[in-house]
């Protein structure tokens, strides 16, 4: 079955330090990628979206994700955080031919003033 | 501001009631999934409305059902309520597409507690 895996639970670092967030996926054909942010107490907002083309995908932010192929990831990274980017980060793709978002179970990040 | 409108915004209910909850899309979407977040887990779909009718269903009890009206909002039913449906549930909107995701727009959510 299709599925989406985040590793990092829970991750914390200081401002300026860079940012790395692991997400897995699990199905052939056509790959489609997501990752959604969702600040404390906001909706969940599109970070950047991956369908064909270029691996590297530039998003909002300042946020960028590199789709690997070869590894089935999609990690999300950031050279280097601030405050306002703690928040939680979802990883999500597209079921095939139908309408619904497969969710990652989300990575809470944390970062220190 | 989301262009999904969600209401209402948290809900306290007690085991074995009932609960409604409403979603307005963002303006020229007639698509519109329901998701439960559960605390700590990433949101798992529940189903999708378009043209008045489900389309799609997720694995969900048949005490979650729903409803979309002609102006396109929805609301979503929880009948028999557990307290494991205590949640965030997430309404996301979109232009139909043969995908149904490129353009999802997602309101703030409606936290249920059930005690």
């Amino acid at each position: 079955a299709q599925s989406v895996s985040q590793h990092n639970h829970h991750v914390i670092l200081s401002e300026a330090a860079s940012l790395e967030l692991g997400c897995n996926y699990s199905y052939g054909g056509t790959v489609n990628l997501f990752w959604y942010v969702q600040y404390p107490g906001q909706h969940l907002q599109l970070l950047l979206k991956y369908f064909s083309g270029d691996p590297l995908v530039k998003g909002i932010k300042g946020f960028e994700a590199e789709f690997i192929k070869s590894k089935f990831s999609f990690n999300l990274r950031k050279p280097s955080v601030q405050w306002s980017d703690t928040a939680e980060y979802f990883c999500a793709s597209p079921s095939s031919n139908t309408g619904k978002l497969i969710f990652g179970q989300g990575t809470t990040l944390q970062v220190k003033p | 501001d989301a262009g999904v409108t969600q209401s209402p915004t948290h809900l306290i209910k007690t085991r074995g009631q009932q609960v409604t909850l409403r979603c307005s899309p963002k303006s020229g979407h007639d698509t519109v999934s329901w998701y439960q977040q559960a605390l700590g887990q990433g949101p798992q779909f529940i189903f999708q409305y378009y043209e008045e009718e489900e389309r799609q269903r997720g694995n969900f009890p048949d005490r979650f059902s729903g409803h979309q009206f002609p102006n396109y909002s929805s609301e979503l039913n929880v009948n028999a309520l557990l307290l494991g449906d205590s949640a965030l549930y997430l309404c996301a909107s979109s232009p139909e597409t043969g995908y149904g995701n490129y353009g999802y727009t997602f309101g703030s959510g409606t936290r249920l507690t059930v005690v």
